[in-house]
């Protein structure tokens, strides 16, 4: 079964300071790898994926195949970033989408 | 631009009641997801659709059932509601392809009394 991994539930950082979240996923496969965002009271909305090897909002996330992983990184954490995060997976194309338990961020001042 | 609209966004039921929520989307997507996310505990899938009159189970399908008639609507339905579906649950849509974005509802608080 497909499993998604986010061993930390809170992470708790300073403006300015730099913030890894952690994903680990199960497929051993060529899975495809989202991180998904929820800002207080919006909905669940895509924050990037890693085929496109984009950076938004100045996270980045790497695709690691030898330890399975998908940790996003943002070297400086803003006040905005406050939110709860999710990674997800999907084994092929459309293939139903598993997430992960959630990581909340909290960016203190 | 709806997107992905649930309704509705707030219910309480009494034990023993059923419900029906409801999902529609306006994207022409095929595929199509039910979550419901507990306090701490991420979101969970309950059934998913790969398109109109296909529907298979997630991780928690047990108390629900879904039904896809047209590619627009995606409902999920309650029976004999028991506390333990307290929740909030959220509708999804997808196009299928590489890469594909996932968009959500709003979500629907449901307590079940």
């Amino acid at each position: 079964a497909q499993r998604v991994t986010q061993p930390e539930k809170l992470l708790s950082v300073f403006k300015g300071a730099p913030v890894e979240l952690k994903c680990n996923y199960s497929y051993s496969g060529s899975p495809e790898l989202f991180w998904y965002v929820q800002y207080s009271r919006q909905r669940l909305q895509l924050l990037l994926r890693h085929i496109s090897r984009e950076s938004i909002k100045g996270f980045t996330a790497d695709l690691n195949k030898g330890e399975t992983s998908f940790h996003l990184k943002k070297p400086f954490a803003q006040e905005e970033d406050s939110a709860m995060y999710y990674c997800a997976q999907t084994k092929a194309a459309g293939n139903k989408l598993t997430f992960g338990g959630g990581t909340r961020v909290l960016v203190k001042p | 631009n709806a997107g992905v609209t649930q309704t509705p966004k707030f219910r309480i039921l009494k034990i023993g009641q059923s419900m029906t929520l409801q999902c529609a989307q306006d994207m022409n997507h095929n595929y199509m997801y039910w979550y419901r996310q507990d306090p701490g505990m991420g979101l969970k899938l309950i059934y998913y659709s790969v398109g109109a009159g296909i529907t298979d189970k997630g991780e928690v399908p047990n108390g629900y059932n879904v039904s896809r008639s047209t590619t627009e609507d995606f409902p999920l339905r309650l029976e004999l509601a028991a506390p333990s579906q307290t929740s909030v649950y959220f509708c999804a849509s997808s196009s299928g392809t590489g890469g594909t974005e996932a968009f959500f509802g709003q979500g629907t608080r449901l307590t079940v009394v």
